[in-house]
């Protein structure tokens, strides 16, 4: 039962665009949600996070998008870089329960191209 | 910069042997996570730590995994005996409960039974 999907397993993008990740969740005590990068060889790093009580969070190039009613959420990378090339993870967990257990979809690998 | 520590980054074992995974946790962090990465499950959460006492191993296949937090700067994650099907990446992750703070994860362990 994956409570947390990306269903892209793979995008590619070119250089100077936007990238849009998508992510799709069924648990609807999820009330934060975070986007890991992950390079080969090494660990998932977090990204950017956003609460459900928000819609929209942004740092920088990335803009974490929240549709609570469509349980629905979406990363947004402008413009894309080669250095972003990457596999892309969206996780899930019910902070107001005191925990933070992360609940992770099978990531998408991204690739932006020249 | 802190960081959390696992040993060995890489093991190959024949079947049947007796695996130790080994992760240091980042100072002061309450949480400690031990997830598997495989191509169809994506982040799978196998064992979960708070203060140090066990919360949720359901994702362990009690029968031959064990995991452990002998004090709070070492958990272990043993394998006894290891199969084939056992071959993948093994992460460590630790955090911070209750709050918002992400998780951070280690570099890995990949795991090869032959």
């Amino acid at each position: 039962d994956q409570q947390v999907k990306q269903n892209s397993p793979s995008l590619s993008v070119q250089e100077g665009r936007i990238s849009i990740l998508n992510c799709d969740y069924t648990n609807s005590m999820f009330d934060y949600f975070l986007w890991y990068k992950k390079y080969p060889a090494e660990g998932p790093t977090f990204l950017i996070s956003i609460s459900s009580i928000k819609d929209k969070n942004e740092d920088g190039r990335f803009t974490v998008f929240l549709n609570k009613s469509a349980k629905h959420l979406s990363l947004h990378i402008v413009p894309s870089q080669p250095g972003d090339s990457a596999v892309y993870f969206c996780a899930a967990s019910e902070l107001t329960g005191g925990g933070n257990k992360l609940t992770f979809g099978t990531g998408t690998q991204l690739k932006v191209e020249l | 910069d802190a960081r959390v520590t696992q040993t060995p980054r890489h093991k190959v074992t024949e079947m049947g042997q007796e695996v130790t995974m080994r992760c240091q946790p980042i100072l002061g962090h309450n949480t400690v996570f031990w997830y598997r990465q495989t191509m169809m499950q994506g982040l799978e959460l196998l064992a979960y730590f708070r203060n140090r006492a066990p919360l949720d191993d359901s994702g362990m296949p009690k029968d031959r995994f064990s995991a452990e937090m002998p004090d709070a700067t070492l958990a272990t994650l043993k394998i006894q005996p290891s199969e084939p099907r056992d071959s993948a990446v093994y992460f460590c992750a630790s955090g911070l409960a209750p709050g918002d703070s992400p998780l951070h994860f280690g570099n890995g362990t990949r795991l090869t039974v032959t």
